[in-house]
């Protein structure tokens, strides 16, 4: 078992530039975690997904970050345009929930800077 | 509001010596809590959670409703035990938002 999958695991670009962030979860989870940690802090919740369904997005930035979850597998976290302060690492996890287990299974993070 | 908090960011004990992470939590309703740890250059993963009332890695943690506290603690530490640790209440059934405390990070020193 590969885990989640998160490509890339470093992204370096200059403001004002697109980047995106790719997430393959664990296989037959139904639920898809994108977070945001910024250095010295905890995971901070930016979207999540049920199946292909953004059960809760209320913290995702939505001026400049989108998502999408097209196939209700695999994942996409989309900045446009990076500004300095998105500098991060970007989390995806997933989650099965069966059985009232409620654990959330983590990628190994892509880690953005922005100059 | 939803608040987590764990006041101290480094923690460092001496081998053998007892530690005890200390977690408070604001949260309406009944939280699921669970403890995550990150070990240095690996994922983050969960240790444990109160549900299961079980002991890993010699760790445990009891939920204190009263002081709304879930304190983290073993009574030896091991050199293998330096990790980030983050407390993290999970929302009401259903919604399986997590918040994620600020985390502290635990050194054992030889």
């Amino acid at each position: 078992e590969a885990g989640v999958v998160q490509s890339p695991r470093y992204k370096i670009i200059e403001k004002k530039q697109p980047v995106a962030f790719w997430c393959n979860p664990i296989s037959g989870h139904n639920t898809l975690y994108w977070y945001l940690q910024n250095l010295g802090q905890g995971p901070e919740l930016l979207i999540r997904y049920e199946n292909e369904e953004a059960v809760d997005d209320s913290q995702l930035p939505k001026d400049r970050f989108s998502a999408e979850r097209l196939k209700g597998v695999d994942s996409t976290l989309k900045i446009q345009p990076a500004e300095l302060g998105d500098s991060a690492v970007y989390l995806c996890a997933s989650s099965s929930n069966r059985g009232g287990l409620n654990e959330q299974f983590f990628g190994p993070g892509t880690r953005l800077t922005v100059l | 509001a939803q608040r987590v908090t764990q006041p101290e960011k480094l923690l460092s004990v001496f081998k053998g010596a007892p530690v005890e992470l200390k977690c408070n939590y604001s949260y309406s309703g009944s939280p699921e809590l669970f403890w995550y740890v990150q070990y240095s250059r690996q994922r983050l993963q969960l240790l444990l959670r109160h549900i299961s009332r079980e002991s890993i890695k010699g760790f445990t943690a009891d939920l204190n409703k009263g002081e709304t506290s879930f304190h983290l603690k073993k009574p030896f530490a091991q050199e293998e035990d330096s990790a980030m640790y983050y407390c993290a209440p999970l929302g009401a059934t259903g919604t399986y938002k997590y918040i994620f405390g600020t985390g502290t990070r635990l050194k054992v020193l030889a």
